[in-house]
């Protein structure tokens, strides 16, 4: 596709429900990314990806978060037990390789609300 | 422990005016800075980025510059436009190439 692809937009769930977030990164970009922003806050980083493997994951909240990635394409986070706090705007990014020259390519984010 | 600070959440500057973002850091590991900018409902997008190695960058409007002895850089938009009104965000990364972001500024600029 053209750009980073997040699926759903929106999603309202109650809390203890499971949920799953998709991302489709740009063809042929190597290297992933999942951040999250809570309202009024900055962007957290929680895990990135090199082809399917996480060098990175110390930025996952809790054990209830998990992401995965196949096919060098695809990437799903999933957040088992939701809880209020995990209410934010989840955002996927996608780059060609390594992070040498900024261009990190942004989806529009997947919104969540934890009621 | 908040890595990538910008103490001001919000700024309005007249459209022509100079505006200038700052952000200051904590790890020394640092080497590489980048700006993005954030439109509402949209990604963030790559605005410009600046080495450790050098002291400034400029891309036409957009200059940043850093000051490695204070741990602090600055972009500096020049003349300011009404379209430039947007959260900026100021990044660091090291070499492992994870980006921390701050917790952005918003800047409003008005006729």
């Amino acid at each position: 596709g053209a750009g980073v692809s997040q699926s759903p937009s929106n999603k309202v769930t109650e809390k203890g429900k499971d949920v799953e977030l998709r991302c489709d990164p740009i063809s042929g970009h190597t290297a992933l990314y999942w951040y999250r922003q809570r309202l009024g806050q900055g962007l957290e980083f929680l895990i990135y990806f090199q082809g399917n493997s996480a060098p990175d994951k110390s930025g996952l909240p809790s054990d209830r978060f998990s992401a995965e990635r196949t096919g060098e394409s695809v990437s799903t986070l999933t957040i088992q037990r939701t809880q209020q706090e995990d209410s934010a705007v989840y955002l996927c990014a996608s780059s060609l390789w390594r992070l040498n020259t900024g261009e990190l390519f942004f989806g529009e984010g997947s919104r969540l609300t934890v009621l | 422990d908040q890595q990538v600070k910008q103490n001001s959440p919000s700024l309005s500057v007249q459209e022509g005016r100079i505006s200038i973002l700052n952000c200051d850091y904590t790890n020394s590991m640092f080497d590489y800075f980048l700006w993005y900018k954030k439109y509402p409902a949209e990604g963030p997008t790559f605005l410009i980025s600046i080495s450790s190695i050098k002291d400034k960058n400029e891309d036409g409007r957009f200059t940043v510059f850093l000051n490695k002895s204070a741990k602090h850089l600055s972009l500096h938009i020049v003349p300011s436009q009404p379209g430039d009104s947007a959260v900026y965000f100021c990044a660091a990364s090291d070499h492992t190439d994870k980006l921390i972001f701050g917790t952005g500024t918003r800047l409003q600029v008005f006729p």
